[in-house]
């Protein structure tokens, strides 16, 4: 069975504080995803890396980083967490040529 | 720019009461339509992925229709468990850009 990882379901985080999130992937896909999904906004691409060391900013990367060192593993780093950025996150991964995104359980992140 | 806008926003339903939800889609140049299903605190599952105008899929209560500017997913006789928000997606151009819609809210009472 696919399976996406993210390590946090809920996380607290200050102002100003440095977040990173994590999600791990078993099945060996090329592409990495990160959303944030917001009422009314449904989902919004953040990042998406196509490789190893390899990324590309998608609608709203404005105020997020994200790393790749590892196939299956794709951060998601909040330099300096704002408000505005308390949200779902989501995490996807897909196989190189078929776009079915598979998706992990969701980090809910509320910044204070 | 691609758009994605699926309706209704939110449908009640009895339980054995057939309906349909609507994905209209302008994107350029459709390489495919994707509906998901995402239940509450979960992240979205995959349920289909149509390529073509006049293609359909189906699985179990569920089917997926698509046509040149919209998609339906039609279902039959539901059931109490086929309560979720059903998203709609469409990739076009870019090697992975996806746009979703924001998704229709269903709920089926017994």
């Amino acid at each position: 069975d696919v399976k996406v990882t993210q390590s946090s379901r809920y996380l607290v985080k200050r102002t100003g504080e440095k977040v990173f999130l994590e999600c791990v992937q078993d099945m060996d896909h090329e592409n990495m995803f990160w959303y944030r999904q917001d009422p009314g906004l449904g989902l919004r691409l953040i990042y998406f890396s196509y490789d190893v060391k390899m990324k590309e900013k998608g609608d709203i990367p404005e105020g997020y980083s994200v790393s790749r060192e590892k196939k299956e593993r794709f951060s998601l780093i909040l330099e300096s967490a704002s408000t505005n950025q308390t949200s779902m996150y989501l995490c996807a991964s897909s196989p190189g040529t078929l776009h079915i995104q598979y998706f992990g359980a969701g980090t809910r992140l509320s910044v204070l | 720019e691609d758009q994605v806008t699926q309706s209704p926003e939110a449908l009640r339903l009895q339980e054995g009461e057939s309906s349909s939800l609507n994905c209209s889609y302008t994107v350029s140049g459709l390489r495919g339509l994707f509906w998901y299903r995402q239940d509450p605190g979960k992240g979205p599952e995959f349920l289909f992925t149509l390529y073509s105008a006049g293609e359909e899929k189906e699985k179990e209560r569920l089917k997926a229709t698509l046509t040149k500017k919209e998609s339906f997913l039609h279902i039959t006789a539901p059931k109490p468990e086929d309560s979720a928000t059903y998203l709609c997606a469409a990739n076009s151009g870019g090697y992975q850009k996806v746009t979703f819609g924001t998704g229709t809210k269903l709920q089926v009472i017994p």
